[in-house]
């Protein structure tokens, strides 16, 4: 069935370096990811998303990657600041028999950046 | 723009109760869909409204319902509230939905207490 899976659970990096946060997902079909950081009593917001016919996309401090042949994606946050201190959610979805708006989610990832 | 609005924030019911939802999307967007977070399950996809049409569907029972008005606000209904229904509520709204997945904006959640 549909899965996405998410690793590490938890993450703590020193303010300055990298953060990676890696998931697989079972669809082979799936050509969306986009990835969500969710902070304490709020809803996820949208970091960075890729489609499955580009390879990597980067915003500033913040890049995605996607290797369609092992079915895996990665976020790479670049020199971490405290306020990157959060939950990271990466997802999948696919279109197939028509359009659809249906996110399946990993598990989450908190990353705790310390100063 | 303003963003996903979701209304009331904040529920406290009784089991056996029902409640009612609402989600305002982004002014323009006209799909809305719908997530349940929970500690246990994650991120859960509830379902999908198009042109006020239920598009897609997730795994939850049939006491979970939702519609779209024409002027793309959602609700989604609750009966027979159980204790395991507690959780944050998430709307996503998205701009067109034609052909392939949207980027979805997400609310800030309803948070429905059932005790």
């Amino acid at each position: 069935g549909e899965n996405v899976e998410q690793h590490p659970s938890t993450l703590s990096v020193q303010e300055g370096d990298s953060a990676v946060i890696k998931c697989t997902y079972s669809d082979s079909a799936s050509n969306y990811f986009p990835w969500y950081k969710q902070e304490l009593g709020k809803g996820p917001q949208l970091i960075i998303d890729i489609r499955s016919n580009v390879g990597e996309k980067k915003d500033q401090r913040i890049a995605v990657t996607l290797n369609k042949t092992a079915k895996h994606f990665s976020l790479h946050i670049t020199e971490t600041q405290p306020e990157d201190s959060a939950v990271y959610f990466c997802a999948a979805s696919w279109t197939y028999g028509g359009a659809t708006n249906k996110l399946i989610f990993g598990t989450g990832t908190l990353l705790a950046v310390q100063p | 723009k303003a963003g996903v609005t979701q209304t009331p924030r904040y529920l406290i019911k009784t089991r056996g109760q029902q409640v009612t939802l609402s989600c305002s999307p982004i002014s323009g967007h006209r799909s809305v869909s719908w997530y349940q977070q929970t500690p246990g399950q994650g991120l859960q996809f509830l379902f999908e409204y198009f042109s006020e049409t239920q598009r897609n569907k997730g795994n939850f029972p049939g006491r979970f319902s939702g519609r779209q008005f024409s002027n793309s606000r959602s609700e989604m209904n609750v009966s027979t509230l159980e204790l395991g229904d507690s959780a944050l509520y998430l709307c996503a709204s998205s701009p067109a939905g034609t052909g392939f997945t949207d980027t979805q904006y997400f609310g800030p959640g309803t948070r429905l207490t059932v005790l």
